[in-house]
């Protein structure tokens, strides 16, 4: 397996605009997790997914975000509309199972909003 | 917040020293896992220890967890300039629904 896959690696886009954020976890794994990294808040917990259906979403930061998971081989990450605030490395991961196994991790999106 | 700590934030030492960073969290975890991040790339997985073992050996790396000071440490030992990262523990608690809690790492310089 090739792990899990991210696109875009890099997103520049303007104040605004939509983002869409990708990702294919391994396959057999049955969680998928969103997570985003800033150097102030460092890695947070935007939402999880269970058998592709949200869990919980509680770390979204607001409406603006949104996050879908169609089939068991696919995720998106929506920002619309994005800000600068949004700027930041989203990490999609993927595991057997929630916290008692080991998730593997993407190479992560880096978001720049201008 | 339920976010573990990493001690310290940074740590530079030379190659062939040891290293040893701490994590510290507020509630009963069912483990805690460590994990390194590599300067843009996704974290890995290093190390998984139960809430129930005391200490857990894998190569250079030893990994302790005291449950009652709801502390772990994680030690590299004859660092490498290879292991400059940053390492995050990241717990999965008892309680609630939440899955994997991410510190805010510890960022480990190795010099040549």
């Amino acid at each position: 397996d090739a792990g899990v896959i991210q696109s875009p690696r890099h997103e520049v886009t303007e104040m605004g605009q939509e983002v869409t954020l990708r990702c294919k976890p391994i396959s057999g794994h049955d969680y998928l997790f969103w997570y985003r990294q800033t150097m102030m808040r460092g890695l947070e917990l935007l939402i999880y997914f269970n058998n592709n259906v949200p869990i919980d979403d509680s770390g979204m930061p607001e409406d603006r975000f949104s996050a879908k998971m169609p089939n068991a081989s696919f995720s998106t990450l929506k920002i619309q509309p994005s800000e600068p605030r949004d700027s930041a490395v989203y990490f999609c991961a993927s595991s057997l199972a929630k916290g008692l196994t080991e998730a593997f991790f993407g190479q992560g999106t880096r978001l720049t909003v201008v | 917040s339920q976010q573990g700590e990493e001690d310290p934030q940074a740590l530079s030492i030379q190659e062939g020293e040891n290293a040893t960073m701490n994590c510290s969290y507020k509630t009963s975890i069912n483990n805690l896992q460590w994990y390194r991040q590599n300067s843009g790339r996704g974290l890995v997985h290093l190390i998984l220890i139960r809430s129930n073992e005391r200490e857990k050996h894998s190569g250079r790396l030893r990994v302790t967890l005291d449950t009652s000071k709801k502390s772990s440490s994680l030690l590299i030992t004859a660092s490498r300039a290879a292991d400059t990262a940053s390492y995050f523990c990241a717990t999965d608690f008892l309680s609630g629904n939440t899955p994997l809690v991410f510190g805010k790492g510890t960022r480990l310089s190795v010099i040549a």
